[in-house]
């Protein structure tokens, strides 16, 4: 069966770099999203993404976020500046339409900021 | 304000009763609702999806129902099994912008019990 796949699975940096996580959407999906979860809080929505552009985000992601397709199989999160309460677990999201679908997430990437 | 929510304290079951899971929401107006069963450090996995339209739906030994008067949701294990021991969720399926957007509760913690 198709999946969702994220890498990497852990990720620890220091507060102020940049970190880009990456998954790789079912391939004949075309709305793609990223979700974020505090240990211990609900799953969050960040943003979606289909045609090339963002069609909605949430005030979590910020100038500090960007998401790009930059070939036709993968599908990035950046974060340019990392923050300490930016430690959380980012789970990447496709679906094959949009409304009233089920979304295939994947592992998640669990980042640590130090 | 905009609220959903799911039993916060875990729900602990023999193995072979019915669970009932409850999610609740206020000033939402969602066309379609979700749930989703997440493990520990696991992105959330899709079980099923009832339309605002729909009082019932069944997959298997699980049962959904929707009350859009109430603003309520059951969710319904039959027959548990100590494998469907996990967090579900409830999610709230939003189309304002006609693209999908996945408003999460907080989870129910499940235990079965041999």
């Amino acid at each position: 069966e198709p999946e969702v796949t994220q890498t990497p699975s852990h990720q620890v940096t220091q507060m102020g770099q940049e970190v880009i996580l990456r998954c790789v959407p079912i391939s004949n999906h075309l709305y793609f999203y990223w979700y974020r979860q505090i240990l211990g809080q609900k799953v969050e929505f960040l943003v979606s993404f289909y045609n090339n552009e963002i069609s909605e985000k949430s005030e979590i992601f910020d100038d500090q976020f960007s998401v790009e397709r930059p070939d036709g199989s993968n599908f990035t999160l950046k974060i340019r500046s990392t923050k300490l309460e930016d430690s959380a677990m980012y789970f990447c999201a496709s679906s094959d339409y949009g409304s009233g679908e089920t979304q295939y997430f994947g592992p998640g990437t669990r980042l640590l900021v130090l | 304000s905009q609220k959903i929510e799911q039993n916060s304290e875990a729900l602990n079951i023999q193995e072979g009763k019915t669970a009932t899971l409850t999610c609740n929401y206020t000033n939402y107006s969602p066309a379609y609702l979700q749930w989703y069963r997440q493990d520990p450090g696991r992105g959330p996995v899709f079980l099923l999806l009832i339309r605002e339209n729909e009082k019932e739906k069944r997959k298997e030994r699980l049962k959904v129902t929707f009350d859009t008067t109430l603003k309520q949701s059951l969710f319904h294990i039959t027959a548990s099994q100590p494998a469907d021991s996990a967090t579900y969720l409830c999610a709230l399926d939003m189309v304002n912008t006609g693209f999908q957007k996945l408003v999460f509760g907080t989870g129910t913690r499940l235990l079965v019990s041999p």
